[in-house]
């Protein structure tokens, strides 16, 4: 039973575009949304986070955006640039503990 | 400040042997999580554990696997009679205090993960 989705599982972008990645969960109890990268090899990095009060958190080029009763979290990395090229994960966190992961979007930034 | 620190990076075992993997959380940090990712996957929960207690075991399989977090020393996640299913990346995190559900959330930074080869 997947409760966080992402339908795409790749995505290529030009050099200086926007690109957006699209998170789709099912439990309207998940108060805590964070999206984190991974490059081959290393553990996932924490990139940006919201919560659940919010609908929008920006931290330099990476914007996320939440949107509750579509049960939708997106995150908008502009302008992307070739070293963002890494597998994207969302995942949300309800009761402070464990989070549930998405099956991530590998993303391709071409110069 | 180091990081999460996982041992060993590589792991092989024969099936029916048994695989211990090492995670030291980062200085200040006493919250384990433990997580399992296998090929093709998204990372799935294992094991919530601060020191010398289990707090939430939802995601273990009932046989084979096994966590602690003793008062001195790294946590271990020991998997018992591996099977060829066990063959896969697991990733441990640490966060400084589990957060407030609905208030609070502090992340939880991973370490480089063992990936576990069974044979």
């Amino acid at each position: 039973d997947q409760q966080v989705k992402q339908n795409s599982p790749s995505l290529s972008v030009q050099e200086g575009r926007i690109s957006i990645l699209n998170c789709d969960y099912t439990n309207s109890m998940f108060d805590y949304f964070l999206w984190y990268k991974k490059y081959p090899a290393e553990g996932p990095t924490f990139l940006i986070s919201i919560s659940s009060i919010k609908d929008k958190n920006e931290d330099g080029r990476f914007t996320v955006f939440l949107n509750k009763s579509a049960k939708h979290l997106s995150l908008h990395i502009v302008p992307s640039q070739p070293g963002d090229s890494a597998v994207y994960f969302c995942a949300v966190q309800t009761g402070a503990n464990n989070l549930f992961f998405g099956t991530g979007t590998r993303l391709t930034v071409i110069p | 400040n180091a990081g999460v620190m996982q041992n060993p990076r590589h792991l092989v075992r024969r099936r029916g042997q048994e695989a211990r993997l090492r995670c030291s959380p980062m200085k200040g940090h006493s919250h384990v999580y433990w997580y399992r990712q296998l090929p093709e996957e998204g990372l799935k929960f294992m094991v919530y554990l601060q020191k010398e207690n289990i707090i939430d075991e939802s995601g273990m399989p009932k046989e084979r696997f096994s966590a602690e977090f003793p008062k001195e020393g790294p946590s271990i996640l020991r998997i018992q009679q591996v099977v060829r299913g066990d063959s896969a990346a697991y990733f441990c995190a640490s966060s400084p205090r589990p957060g407030l559900a609905g208030v609070l959330s502090y992340e939880q930074y991973f370490g480089p993960g063992t990936r576990l080869t069974v044979t």
